[in-house]
């Protein structure tokens, strides 16, 4: 089944524990991506991806980090965490950087304490 | 990219058709319009997109006005799992960033 697992789902942590959020898709994407979801804020990217080793800045990427060294995983990282990163975590993928065809993942529900 | 208004909710009858309107007033020639769904912080799902023709798939029909700055999606034949956030985004072809979703639209479906 064409899917975009992550992991985990949920995740309570503390101020400055370094995280890792996986994202991994099955669907051989080349194109990645990266969405943080607020109230009242709607979705918003973090940080994109377009192929292994190429990666750009999304709206909101202060306090995040990325890497694509496979073409099927695009872990995001939170070296210090903040209650600020308190949110809902999508990863996404497509075959073409266009949005049409994304598929998004089930979501990470984060809470820094 | 051209933003987009949308209502805040509506509700539609299960088994009728559900009209949601997008007006996009500032889209530029080379913008594509696309809808997504969200049920209940689900990660969004694809229904459909289109640049100045209708567009009819499996899932919801397109209709682009003549001017191209509104649009309206329609559920043929709405269930209770069509009750969801409908965002319109409009945004140029292989922008790989600045995705805008908006606040989108709470489609509530009532038996």
């Amino acid at each position: 089944e064409a899917q975009v697992t992550q992991n985990p789902r949920y995740l309570i942590t503390v101020t400055g524990k370094k995280l890792t959020v996986t994202c991994s898709q099955n669907m051989n994407h080349e194109y990645m991506s990266w969405y943080r979801q607020d109230p009242g804020l709607g979705l918003r990217q973090i940080y994109y991806s377009m192929n292994v080793e190429v990666t750009d800045k999304g709206d909101v990427p202060e306090g995040y980090k990325v890497s694509r060294k496979e073409k099927r995983n695009f872990p995001l990282i939170l070296e210090s965490p903040s209650p600020n990163q308190t949110s809902l975590y999508f990863c996404a993928s497509s075959l073409y950087p266009d949005l049409y065809e994304q598929y998004f993942g089930p979501g990470t529900r984060l809470t820094v304490t | 990219d051209a933003k987009t208004t949308q209502p805040t909710s509506m509700d539609c009858a299960e088994g009728r058709a559900a009209n949601l309107p997008c007006n996009h007033s500032t889209i530029s020639g080379n913008e594509y319009v696309y809808w997504y769904r969200q049920i209940h912080s689900q990660g969004p799902q694809y229904i459909i997109h289109g640049l100045k023709n209708n567009e009819t798939n499996e899932m919801a029909s397109l209709i682009i006005t003549e001017d191209r700055k509104s649009s309206t999606l329609i559920l043929p034949h709405a269930t209770l799992r069509d009750t969801a956030v409908y965002y319109c985004i409009v945004r140029p072809p292989y922008n790989f960033n600045k995705f805008y979703f908006g606040s989108g639209t709470k489609l509530n479906v009532k038996p």
